[in-house]
């Protein structure tokens, strides 16, 4: 394990249903981040919080909506998602956002939208 | 736009073999450049580079970074079947200030056959 924790390893959800992805770290970092890894693509960015705050959102869509209720969890919340947001989902986490330590990944979630 | 490019995109090779992967860049305000190894889900940390020409090794793994080719490699010798794997690089920069940007390539993913 890495200290940052992904719930669930898998899941398979319809196009209506609603859904959360969960992360956790104990690393004691204070930033954290939602990334998209779609096969042969490079890893997108999508949310960026900073000590709870969120700092960056990359034109994603509504659908998906982040959640950073302290420092160590950041949530994920899916809803009427399309076949093409099937992918790995991998949250990070690092001291601070001036990168001078690197990142922590998670093992990610396999999302599949059927 | 900034962008990150590595190649080759796949590499099939036999134990005993050195490899030999590529990364180059077009960033603005670069910062650093980071090398990741993902094998099941969670991408982990290898090196990070900030200084040209300065070689950085762990292992049967170094890499180095050519600021003036706005590029760098990983290199590693006598591949074992467990260096299968995909490599990620990164880089740091996209903005001024304090906090930068994390702009992954598409990923290199090696084979390496018994």
């Amino acid at each position: 394990e890495t200290g940052v924790t992904q719930t669930p390893r898998h899941l398979v959800m319809g196009m209506t249903n609603k859904k959360s992805l969960k992360c956790e770290q104990h690393l004691g970092h204070n930033a954290m981040y939602w990334y998209k890894q779609s096969a042969k693509k490079p890893l997108e960015l999508m949310f960026v919080y900073s000590l709870e705050e969120r700092v960056e959102n990359n034109s994603v869509p509504s659908r998906f909506s982040p959640e950073c209720p302290n420092s160590s969890h950041l949530f994920l919340h899916l809803h009427t998602l399309q076949p093409e947001d099937s992918a790995l989902y991998l949250c990070a986490s690092s001291r601070d956002r001036d990168f001078n330590y690197g990142y922590t990944f998670g093992s990610g979630t396999r999302l599949t939208v059927v | 736009e900034d962008k990150v490019v590595q190649s080759p995109l796949s590499l099939v090779v036999h134990e005993g073999d050195t490899v030999t992967l590529n990364c180059s860049y077009e960033v603005t305000n670069f910062r650093s450049l980071l090398w990741y190894k993902q094998e099941k889900k969670a991408p982990t940390f290898l090196f990070m580079l900030t200084s040209s020409g300065i070689e950085k090794k762990s292992g049967r793994l170094s890499s180095i970074l050519d600021k003036k080719e706005l590029s760098s490699i990983l290199n590693i010798t006598a591949t074992q079947t467990g260096d299968s794997a995909i490599y990620l690089c990164a880089v740091v920069g996209g903005s001024s200030g304090n906090t930068g940007k994390l702009i992954f390539g598409q990923g290199t993913t090696l084979q390496v056959k018994p």
